[in-house]
């Protein structure tokens, strides 16, 4: 059974906050992604990390940030929310003995 | 650079029909193949896998064949269920490369009873 988890699962904050997505895995895993789903299913890679102190930016320019002070812990940053960053949010890891990616539930952002 | 092609949707059947979905993927190095599957609300979870050539990854009665000469993965099922209803992604991980999975534009699927 994959253990990541991602919180909250549902949040509406208004444009201006500060805000943090939280993702963790209990599984050991090295990688760990970011990824922006939008209304038409498409997954976009805005952030990844390869193991602790390491983070990269994705495929999908993105005005979030990312850190990884501990291998279990990968959250997602908004400094300034807007209404262009309402979307899906979902983080995945993987262990670098096996390609296959873990999924959180997802976390369903609108900023009004 | 690494990429997956899968079939638009949305795909509509009956339930007992059978299911085609297409997916092709280009990669440079060789690449572990997967269909993950996503219920309305959730996060991605793994359906099945194959890690090299001419593999047959199958669950939950869905099966998929790693062709390298087609460079194809296609998603197959005899008999869809309502419950089967979701959207489908096609994905890659290359093992020569950077293993960040590299996804399909999704799916979706709708059976009727």
């Amino acid at each position: 059974e994959a253990d990541i988890y991602q919180t909250p699962r549902y949040l509406v904050i208004g444009t201006g906050k500060k805000i943090t997505l939280e993702c963790s895995q209990t599984m050991g895993h090295d990688k760990m992604y970011w990824y922006q789903q939008d209304p038409g299913m498409e997954l976009h890679l805005i952030h990844y990390s390869y193991g602790v102190n390491s983070t990269e930016k994705g495929d999908l320019s993105s005005e979030s940030t990312v850190s990884r002070i501990r291998t279990e812990h990968f959250p997602l940053t908004l400094e300034s929310a807007r209404p262009s960053h309402t979307s899906q949010y979902l983080c995945a890891s993987t262990d670098t003995g096996g390609p296959s990616a873990f999924f959180g539930q997802g976390t369903r952002l609108t900023v009004v | 650079g690494d990429s997956v092609t899968q079939m638009e949707g949305p795909v509509t059947l009956s339930e007992e029909a059978f299911l085609t979905i297409n997916c092709t993927y280009t990669a440079t190095g060789y690449p572990s193949l997967f269909w993950y599957v996503q219920y309305p609300g959730e996060g991605l979870q793994l359906l099945l896998k194959a890690t090299k050539a001419d593999d047959k990854g199958s669950n939950k009665g869905f099966e998929a064949t790693y062709r390298k000469e087609t460079t194809s993965f296609h998603l197959e099922k005899g008999s869809v269920q309502v419950s089967d209803s979701a959207v489908y992604f096609c994905a890659l991980s290359d093992r020569g490369g950077s293993y960040i999975p590299t996804f399909g534009r999704g799916t979706s699927l709708i059976v009727h009873p």
